[in-house]
Protein backbone atom coordinates (compact mmCIF):
# COMPACT_ATOMS: atom_id res chain seq x y z
CA UNK A 1 0.00 0.00 0.00
CA UNK A 2 1.11 3.72 0.08
CA UNK A 3 2.02 3.94 -3.51
CA UNK A 4 2.68 7.30 -5.17
CA UNK A 5 2.99 7.21 -9.11
CA UNK A 6 4.76 9.83 -11.08
CA UNK A 7 4.23 10.76 -14.82
CA UNK A 8 6.31 11.02 -16.63
CA UNK A 9 9.55 9.59 -14.92
CA UNK A 10 11.89 11.94 -17.61
CA UNK A 11 11.09 14.90 -19.99
CA UNK A 12 12.94 16.62 -22.30
CA UNK A 13 11.54 19.50 -23.42
CA UNK A 14 12.67 23.13 -25.46
CA UNK A 15 13.43 26.29 -23.86
CA UNK A 16 10.26 28.44 -23.19
CA UNK A 17 7.92 25.73 -23.30
CA UNK A 18 5.77 24.15 -20.87
CA UNK A 19 5.74 21.16 -19.10
CA UNK A 20 3.42 18.84 -16.76
CA UNK A 21 4.35 17.04 -14.07
CA UNK A 22 1.47 15.05 -12.39
CA UNK A 23 1.61 13.28 -8.90
CA UNK A 24 -0.90 10.06 -7.59
CA UNK A 25 -1.21 8.47 -4.66
CA UNK A 26 -2.72 5.69 -6.29
CA UNK A 27 -4.42 3.40 -2.87
CA UNK A 28 -4.61 6.48 -0.29
CA UNK A 29 -6.25 9.77 -0.44
CA UNK A 30 -3.61 12.76 0.26
CA UNK A 31 -4.77 16.03 1.82
CA UNK A 32 -2.00 17.39 1.20
CA UNK A 33 1.36 16.81 -1.68
CA UNK A 34 4.93 18.25 -1.47
CA UNK A 35 6.84 18.95 -4.35
CA UNK A 36 10.63 19.09 -3.89
CA UNK A 37 13.46 19.65 -6.43
CA UNK A 38 17.15 17.98 -6.21
CA UNK A 39 19.91 19.05 -8.17
CA UNK A 40 22.87 16.69 -8.68
CA UNK A 41 24.93 15.44 -5.05
CA UNK A 42 21.92 17.87 -3.23
CA UNK A 43 19.44 17.22 -0.82
CA UNK A 44 15.62 17.46 -1.54
CA UNK A 45 14.37 21.52 -1.50
CA UNK A 46 10.81 21.88 -0.92
CA UNK A 47 9.59 24.00 -3.38
CA UNK A 48 6.19 23.99 -2.19
CA UNK A 49 3.09 22.27 -0.08
CA UNK A 50 -0.90 21.86 -1.98
CA UNK A 51 -4.01 20.89 0.05
CA UNK A 52 -6.86 19.86 -1.62
CA UNK A 53 -8.79 22.44 -2.67
CA UNK A 54 -6.95 25.23 -1.75
CA UNK A 55 -3.92 26.86 -2.89
CA UNK A 56 -0.43 26.17 -2.65
CA UNK A 57 2.18 27.27 -0.39
CA UNK A 58 5.37 28.31 -1.90
CA UNK A 59 8.84 28.75 -0.30
CA UNK A 60 10.89 31.61 -0.05
CA UNK A 61 12.60 32.15 -3.01
CA UNK A 62 10.31 29.89 -5.49
CA UNK A 63 8.29 31.72 -8.24
CA UNK A 64 4.92 30.79 -8.10
CA UNK A 65 4.07 31.99 -11.11
CA UNK A 66 6.68 29.44 -12.96
CA UNK A 67 5.74 26.67 -11.02
CA UNK A 68 2.11 25.94 -11.02
CA UNK A 69 0.59 23.79 -8.61
CA UNK A 70 -2.70 22.52 -8.92
CA UNK A 71 -4.57 20.00 -6.25
CA UNK A 72 -7.59 19.06 -7.64
CA UNK A 73 -8.11 16.15 -5.81
CA UNK A 74 -7.71 14.07 -3.06
CA UNK A 75 -5.62 12.01 -5.34
CA UNK A 76 -3.72 14.22 -8.07
CA UNK A 77 -1.55 16.89 -7.88
CA UNK A 78 0.49 18.75 -10.89
CA UNK A 79 3.40 20.79 -11.06
CA UNK A 80 3.61 22.75 -13.91
CA UNK A 81 7.29 24.55 -15.22
CA UNK A 82 5.87 27.22 -17.02
CA UNK A 83 8.69 28.73 -19.74
CA UNK A 84 10.97 26.66 -18.89
CA UNK A 85 15.07 27.16 -19.29
CA UNK A 86 18.05 25.28 -18.93
CA UNK A 87 18.40 26.33 -14.91
CA UNK A 88 14.92 24.48 -14.67
CA UNK A 89 16.37 21.40 -15.26
CA UNK A 90 16.16 19.23 -12.12
CA UNK A 91 14.67 16.36 -10.99
CA UNK A 92 11.59 16.74 -9.35
CA UNK A 93 10.03 14.66 -6.63
CA UNK A 94 6.96 14.92 -5.06
CA UNK A 95 5.25 12.87 -1.99
CA UNK A 96 1.97 13.05 -0.08
CA UNK A 97 0.47 12.70 3.04
CA UNK A 98 -1.63 10.21 3.69
CA UNK A 99 -4.93 11.39 5.29
CA UNK A 100 -5.47 8.78 7.73
CA UNK A 101 -1.28 8.65 9.02
CA UNK A 102 -0.42 12.25 8.54
CA UNK A 103 2.67 11.80 10.02
CA UNK A 104 3.86 9.62 7.48
CA UNK A 105 4.80 10.94 4.02
CA UNK A 106 5.01 8.54 0.62
CA UNK A 107 7.41 9.87 -1.68
CA UNK A 108 7.02 9.37 -5.70
CA UNK A 109 9.89 8.13 -7.91
CA UNK A 110 10.90 11.44 -9.08
CA UNK A 111 10.98 13.18 -12.71
CA UNK A 112 13.71 14.12 -14.48
CA UNK A 113 13.33 17.05 -16.39
CA UNK A 114 15.55 18.22 -18.97
CA UNK A 115 15.09 21.85 -20.55
CA UNK A 116 17.59 22.13 -23.75
CA UNK B 1 14.85 26.60 11.37
CA UNK B 2 16.11 23.42 11.45
CA UNK B 3 19.21 21.73 9.42
CA UNK B 4 20.13 18.39 9.02
CA UNK B 5 23.44 17.52 8.78
CA UNK B 6 25.14 14.12 7.16
CA UNK B 7 28.35 13.01 8.05
CA UNK B 8 30.28 11.03 5.92
CA UNK B 9 29.10 12.93 2.83
CA UNK B 10 30.93 9.81 1.39
CA UNK B 11 31.55 6.15 2.11
CA UNK B 12 33.23 3.49 0.90
CA UNK B 13 33.53 0.14 2.82
CA UNK B 14 34.58 -3.65 1.40
CA UNK B 15 31.60 -5.65 1.66
CA UNK B 16 30.89 -7.83 5.31
CA UNK B 17 31.87 -4.27 7.12
CA UNK B 18 29.41 -3.07 9.26
CA UNK B 19 29.18 0.69 9.47
CA UNK B 20 27.40 3.74 11.30
CA UNK B 21 26.11 7.15 9.31
CA UNK B 22 25.60 10.31 11.36
CA UNK B 23 22.81 12.47 11.35
CA UNK B 24 22.69 15.80 13.16
CA UNK B 25 19.57 18.10 13.79
CA UNK B 26 19.61 21.91 15.13
CA UNK B 27 16.06 21.32 16.67
CA UNK B 28 15.93 18.84 19.33
CA UNK B 29 11.94 19.71 19.41
CA UNK B 30 11.36 16.85 16.54
CA UNK B 31 8.04 15.15 15.84
CA UNK B 32 10.06 12.02 14.07
CA UNK B 33 12.84 11.02 12.01
CA UNK B 34 13.07 9.35 9.19
CA UNK B 35 16.14 7.47 6.81
CA UNK B 36 15.28 7.04 3.37
CA UNK B 37 17.88 5.30 0.69
CA UNK B 38 17.74 7.07 -2.62
CA UNK B 39 19.59 5.12 -5.77
CA UNK B 40 21.34 6.91 -8.61
CA UNK B 41 17.81 8.88 -10.28
CA UNK B 42 15.50 7.53 -8.53
CA UNK B 43 12.92 8.36 -6.09
CA UNK B 44 13.12 8.02 -2.28
CA UNK B 45 12.53 4.79 -0.07
CA UNK B 46 11.47 4.92 3.30
CA UNK B 47 13.81 2.41 5.46
CA UNK B 48 13.32 3.52 9.09
CA UNK B 49 10.97 6.23 11.17
CA UNK B 50 10.96 7.00 14.66
CA UNK B 51 8.72 8.59 16.67
CA UNK B 52 10.07 11.33 18.65
CA UNK B 53 9.21 9.04 21.75
CA UNK B 54 11.21 6.05 20.56
CA UNK B 55 15.28 5.15 20.89
CA UNK B 56 15.21 3.03 18.03
CA UNK B 57 13.98 1.38 15.36
CA UNK B 58 15.21 -1.96 13.30
CA UNK B 59 14.63 -3.52 10.15
CA UNK B 60 16.80 -6.87 9.29
CA UNK B 61 20.53 -5.47 8.98
CA UNK B 62 19.15 -1.97 9.80
CA UNK B 63 19.19 -0.04 13.06
CA UNK B 64 18.54 3.47 13.61
CA UNK B 65 18.47 5.48 16.91
CA UNK B 66 17.41 8.30 17.89
CA UNK B 67 18.89 10.90 20.75
CA UNK B 68 16.72 13.81 21.30
CA UNK B 69 18.16 15.67 23.13
CA UNK B 70 21.45 15.57 21.54
CA UNK B 71 19.98 16.37 17.97
CA UNK B 72 21.41 12.71 16.76
CA UNK B 73 20.72 10.07 14.82
CA UNK B 74 22.41 7.22 13.71
CA UNK B 75 21.76 4.46 11.11
CA UNK B 76 23.62 1.69 11.63
CA UNK B 77 24.01 -1.39 8.60
CA UNK B 78 25.19 -4.69 9.71
CA UNK B 79 27.49 -6.50 7.08
CA UNK B 80 27.38 -4.24 4.61
CA UNK B 81 26.43 -5.63 0.98
CA UNK B 82 26.85 -4.29 -2.34
CA UNK B 83 23.19 -4.40 -2.66
CA UNK B 84 23.35 -1.61 0.24
CA UNK B 85 25.32 0.92 -2.58
CA UNK B 86 23.45 4.13 -2.23
CA UNK B 87 22.68 7.60 -0.78
CA UNK B 88 20.95 7.61 2.38
CA UNK B 89 19.10 10.53 3.55
CA UNK B 90 18.01 11.51 7.27
CA UNK B 91 15.00 13.51 7.44
CA UNK B 92 13.06 15.42 10.08
CA UNK B 93 9.83 16.33 10.70
CA UNK B 94 9.34 19.42 13.31
CA UNK B 95 5.40 17.92 13.81
CA UNK B 96 2.70 16.08 13.11
CA UNK B 97 1.75 18.47 10.21
CA UNK B 98 4.74 20.31 9.01
CA UNK B 99 7.26 19.44 6.26
CA UNK B 100 10.15 17.16 5.89
CA UNK B 101 13.82 18.95 6.36
CA UNK B 102 15.99 16.76 4.62
CA UNK B 103 19.76 16.25 5.25
CA UNK B 104 21.98 16.24 2.12
CA UNK B 105 23.06 12.66 2.47
CA UNK B 106 25.46 9.53 2.47
CA UNK B 107 26.84 8.28 -0.37
CA UNK B 108 27.70 4.68 0.13
CA UNK B 109 29.92 2.82 -1.55
CA UNK B 110 30.43 -1.24 -0.72
CA UNK B 111 32.26 -2.89 -2.85
CA UNK B 112 32.58 -6.81 -3.18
Amino acid sequence: GAVVSQHPSRVICKSGTSVKIECRSLDFQATTMFWYRQFPKQSLMLMATSNEGSKATYEQGVEKDKFLINHASLTLSTLTVTSAHPEDSSFYICSARNRDRPYEQYFGPGTRLTVT
Amino acid sequence: KQEVTQIPAALSVPEGENLVLNCSFTDSAIYNLQWFRQDPGKGLTSLLLIQSSQREQTSGRLNASLDKSSGRSTLYIAASQPGDSATYLCAVMNSGYSTLTFGKGTMLLVSP
